[in-house]
């Protein structure tokens, strides 16, 4: 069974800094690409970027380039997405999620569970 | 970059009604690569449909879908009380903006 297991609800003040994790399962990791998806309290949903743990190809929202770095470990088969200085706009739910299949232009058919992540001074 | 527009905002209707929502993209999504997925509150996103037309796994036949091109349409035939949530539409075509429209809530009249 694939599954996608998110780190934990994080509460960070402004300019710290955050690694969140999404570790998969059920399947060969290094072979289906991972994206993040950003959801702010009460809003839609936004592509930010997506990575082939193969060899780390990295494809970023042109709205988050710059903002966030999306990575891989492949020896334990986690996807992370981290910010070197945080703002309260980054409060939000963040979800990992692998395509249905192998390539890169696929729908997105597993999800994880989300990682709340709060900015507050 | 595409941008995709849905409507309603919202969609009011009763158990068992015929729901019918509309995606367009403001250009052509390249080779049909549309999928509309179903939230519901404190839940990732599900996916329904991909591929503008088939089903993912384990999702009932109620649910269909439809379109190209620019013009997209999500039908679920007769609405069960599970089915109410917010419904999105996304093009996965064209790299490295794989876009979500904006929603839209089926709500309980």
């Amino acid at each position: 069974e694939v599954q996608l297991v998110q780190s934990g609800a994080e509460v960070k003040k402004p300019g710290e800094s955050l690694k969140i994790s999404c570790k998969g399962s059920g399947y060969s990791f290094t072979t289906y690409w991972i994206g993040w998806v950003r959801q702010m309290p009460g809003k839609g949903l936004e592509w930010m970027g997506i990575i082939y743990p193969y060899d780390s190809d990295t494809r970023y929202s042109p709205s988050f380039q710059g903002q966030v770095t999306i990575s891989v470990d492949k020896s334990i088969s986690a996807a992370y997405l981290q910010w070197s200085s945080l703002k309260a706009s980054d409060t939000a739910m963040y979800y990992c999620a692998r395509p249905s299949a192998g390539g890169f232009s696929k729908p997105l058919a597993y999800w994880g569970q989300g990682t709340l992540v709060t900015v507050s001074s | 970059e595409i941008v995709l527009t849905q409507s309603p905002g919202t969609l009011s209707l009763s158990p068992g009604e015929r729901a019918t929502l509309s995606c367009r993209a403001s250009q052509s999504v390249s080779s049909s690569y549309l999928a509309w997925y179903q939230q519901k509150p404190g839940q990732a996103p599900r996916l329904l449909i991909y591929d503008a037309s088939s089903r993912a796994t384990g999702i009932p036949d109620r649910f269909s879908g439809s379109g190209s091109g620019t013009d997209f349409t999500l039908t679920i035939t007769r609405l069960e009380p599970e089915d109410f949530a917010v419904y999105y539409c996304q093009q996965y075509g064209t790299s490295p903006l794989f876009t979500f429209g904006p929603g839209t809530k089926v709500d309980i009249k």
